[in-house]
């Protein structure tokens, strides 16, 4: 059962330019994760926001949460090239399986230097 | 430096095979994952464990089984290969101390001709 949907399904930017990408989801969650995956390799945690938080900060990327629209954004401020990859947003279910995420689709960003 | 390692990055069977995947992790994480991801589906769980001996079906069990025997190993398995099993396999742990933060391994693509 497919829970967060990301969009845009691709975005392109140039480098230094910021880059957004959104998340939907239909149902209460206990917290919200984005994750990053290179092509061809496995998915890397970039952060975690729980349910009682709005905005959180980490280096280069700040991600906010909305509950009352379900949905979450993931910014990444000056891109670099580096920045090529795909990103899921990943949503447990609050009193679902423990442990269990439910991942959307994907944003493809592509950083052209 | 946690690690969650598979035993293939690359695999080609043919139809009928029976297909082994190992997924290996060293960070004491009770919980462990299987997915595939194809294009335009994102990941979508296969079977899931929270602990040795124990297993989960998650959304597409059908043509796979799972085996844990040790806390860390967690196998999947194709019976009997098909080419609509052609795809990325991606093994995770977690552990329900921490906030179902998923660490992934490399993946596999497997092809099955």
């Amino acid at each position: 059962s497919q829970q967060g949907e990301e969009d845009p399904q691709a975005l392109s930017i140039q480098e230094g330019e910021n880059a957004t990408m959104n998340c939907s989801y239909k149902t209460s969650i206990n917290n919200l994760q984005w994750y990053r995956q290179n092509s061809g390799r496995g998915l890397v945690h970039l952060i975690l926001i729980r349910s009682n938080e709005r905005e959180k900060h980490s280096g280069r990327l700040r991600v906010t949460l909305d509950t009352s629209k379900k949905s979450s954004s993931l910014l990444i401020t000056a891109s670099r090239a580096a920045d090529t990859a795909s990103y899921f947003c990943a949503t447990d279910s609050y009193g679902g399986s423990q442990g269990n995420l439910i991942f959307g689709k994907g944003t493809k960003l592509s950083v052209k230097p | 430096d946690v690690k969650v390692t598979q035993s293939s990055r690359y695999l080609v069977k043919r139809t009928g095979e029976k297909v082994f995947l190992e997924c290996v992790q060293d960070m004491d994480h009770e919980n462990m994952f299987w997915y595939r991801q194809d294009p335009g589906l994102g990941l979508r769980l296969i079977y899931f464990s929270y602990d040795v001996k124990m297993k989960e079906k998650g959304d597409i069990p059908e043509g796979y089984s799972v085996s844990r025997e040790k806390k860390e190993r967690f196998s999947l398995i194709l019976e009997s290969a098909s080419t609509n099993q052609t795809s990325m396999y991606l093994c995770a742990s977690s552990s329900p101390r921490g906030e179902d933060e998923q660490f992934f391994g490399p993946g596999t693509r497997l092809t099955v001709l």
